[in-house]
């Protein structure tokens, strides 16, 4: 049964990068058929597509946020992370990964059990 | 502001049916069948519930059914139960620029 976790610090200062990395279990990240990607939810709010990346590197980001995303993936530890530079307030979020179905369909599923991040000094 | 919209909460009883609405424009939903809608639980990861506007994933209930027309998709779901209870969210496919847009969400309440 696949399973992926995020992980990485719940407290992030302002202006600093949000780093976090999601690890696959169960199965592997290096499928063909698959993207794995990032999503978002401010809390009380509705949720936010960060971006996505194929094992082999190739990635799609949200271009409201292209700016400051840097999406990775490291075939030998079957993981794959975010980077988010210059964070505010405005980024305290759950931060979810989930394999994105691209193939056949637009999907997410499954999903981690996210992480929340809180930006404050 | 979310790029798809869906209203803010719907309800219904037991055993009746409700409907969900997503509506997007001629550049997401009206141009692409990869329409997904997920539903989650307070303090829970969103769960797919129908993928590519209306297929269900093995283990998801045949109550919850996908449709689409024109740039507005709907997710129904018969013989509500107090279990659907939950806030579902709708996902489109937007293009080879976006790609990726989801609904502001729809709080279910069963009453």
């Amino acid at each position: 049964q696949l399973q992926l976790q995020e992980s990485g610090p719940g407290l992030v200062k302002p202006s600093e990068t949000l780093s976090l990395t999601c690890t696959v279990s169960g199965g592997s990240i290096s499928s063909s058929s698959y993207y794995w990607g990032w999503i978002r939810q401010p809390p009380g709010e509705g949720l936010e597509w960060f971006g996505s990346i194929h094992y082999s590197g190739s990635t799609y980001y949200n271009p409201s946020l292209k700016s400051r995303i840097t999406i990775s993936v490291d075939t030998s530890k079957n993981q794959f992370s975010l980077k988010l530079s210059s964070v505010t307030a405005a980024d305290t979020a759950v931060y979810y990964c989930a394999r994105h179905g691209v193939a056949d369909g637009n999907w997410f599923d499954p999903w981690g059990q996210g992480t929340l991040v809180t930006v404050s000094s | 502001q979310s790029a798809l919209t869906q209203p803010a909460s719907v309800s219904g009883s037991p055993g009746q049916s409700i409907t969900i609405s997503c509506t997007g424009t001629s550049s997401d939903v009206g141009s692409y069948n990869l329409v997904s809608w997920y539903q989650q639980h307070p303090g829970k990861a969103p769960k797919l519930m129908i993928y590519e506007v209306s297929k269900r994933p093995s283990g998801v209930s045949n109550r919850f059914s996908g449709s689409k027309s024109g740039n507005t998709a709907s997710l129904t779901i018969s013989g509500l139960q107090a279990e659907d209870e939950a806030d579902y969210y709708c996902c489109s496919y937007a293009g080879s620029s976006t790609y990726v847009v989801f609904g502001g969400g729809t709080k279910l309440t069963v009453l």
